[in-house]
C-alpha cells in the first residue's frame, strides 16, 4: 500500500504569511493528488485536486504543485479563516486504507 | 445544491450492531460512486469503504471487511452502511462522500461530505 506523509504535522503561522505543506507519497502516484480542509467541528471540504485544479469557491491564494512522490499546498497569504488541518490524499492506487496523509494542523 | 445527510450514528455497546444511512438530493445520485470515510475522536481520516454507482462492486477497509457492508438503493437516493460487531475503536464520526467517479476501483476526489454522524461504542 502507498503510504502518505505530510509534514509538518503541525504549524504556527500568523495572518499574512505564506505557507507551504509537504505531502510525500512511498511510491509514484503521478498527479493523483487532492487537497481537503477541515476546520474545527466541521467536515472536511474539497481544496484542489489533480494537484493543482482549485475547486470551484476555493480562493487563489490557494495553490497546489508537485508530480511523482512530492506535492506542495501553498497558502499565499494567510487569512484568519485558512486556521484548519489539512490532508493530502492520493487516488492513484485503490481501494486504500491509506489513501488520505495524516494531517498538517495550522495555528496561529 | 449537493446536500448528504448522514443518520443512524448513536450510542452502542460493544458488540452490537448499526446502520447508517446517507440520503443523497441535488444530484443524480445514480451516477456516482460513494464512500464511507470516518474520523475518531482527535484523530485523522480513515477511509471506510466505496461502492460503485450502481452498486455491483464494493469495496472495504481491512478493519470493515468482514464486519461491515455498504449498500444503496438507487431508487430512493439513499447509501447505506450496516455495521455488526462494533469494536470501541470504531468510535467516530463518519461521513458520506461522494465521488465524481461511478466506480468503485479508480477514484477521483471527494467532493461533497455530509454533516457526519457519530458513533459511540461504549459499554
Amino acid at each position: 500500500d502507498i503510504q502518505m506523509t505530510q509534514s509538518p504535522s503541525s504549524l504556527s503561522a500568523s495572518v499574512g504569511d505564506r505557507v507551504t505543506i509537504t505531502c510525500r507519497a512511498s511510491q509514484y502516484i503521478s498527479t493523483s493528488l487532492n487537497w481537503y480542509q477541515q476546520k474545527s467541528g466541521q467536515a472536511p471540504k474539497l481544496l484542489i485536486y489533480s494537484v493543482s485544479t482549485l475547486q470551484s469557491g476555493v480562493p487563489s491564494r490557494f495553490s497546489g504543485s508537485g508530480s511523482g512522490t512530492h506535492f506542495t499546498l501553498t497558502i499565499s497569504s494567510l487569512r484568519p479563516e485558512d486556521f484548519a488541518t489539512y490532508y493530502c490524499q492520493q487516488t492513484y492506487s485503490v481501494p486504500s486504507m491509506n489513501t488520505f496523509g495524516q494531517g498538517t494542523k495550522l495555528e496561529i | 445544491q449537493v446536500q448528504l445527510v448522514e443518520s443512524g450514528g448513536g450510542v452502542v455497546r460493544p458488540g452490537r450492531s448499526l446502520r447508517l444511512s446517507c440520503a443523497a438530493s441535488g444530484f443524480t445520485f445514480s451516477k456516482y460512486a460513494m464512500h464511507w470515510v470516518r474520523q475518531a475522536p482527535g484523530k485523522g481520516l480513515e477511509w471506510v469503504a466505496v461502492i460503485s454507482y450502481d452498486g455491483s462492486n464494493k469495496y472495504y477497509a481491512d478493519f470493515a471487511k468482514g464486519r461491515f457492508t455498504t449498500s444503496r438503493d438507487n431508487s430512493k437516493n439513499t447509501f447505506y452502511l450496516q455495521m455488526i460487531s462494533l469494536r470501541d475503536d470504531d468510535t467516530a464520526v463518519y461521513y458520506c462522500v461522494r465521488d465524481p467517479k461511478g466506480s468503485s476501483t479508480s477514484w477521483m476526489y471527494f467532493d461533497s461530505w455530509g454533516q457526519g454522524t457519530l458513533v459511540t461504542v461504549s459499554s
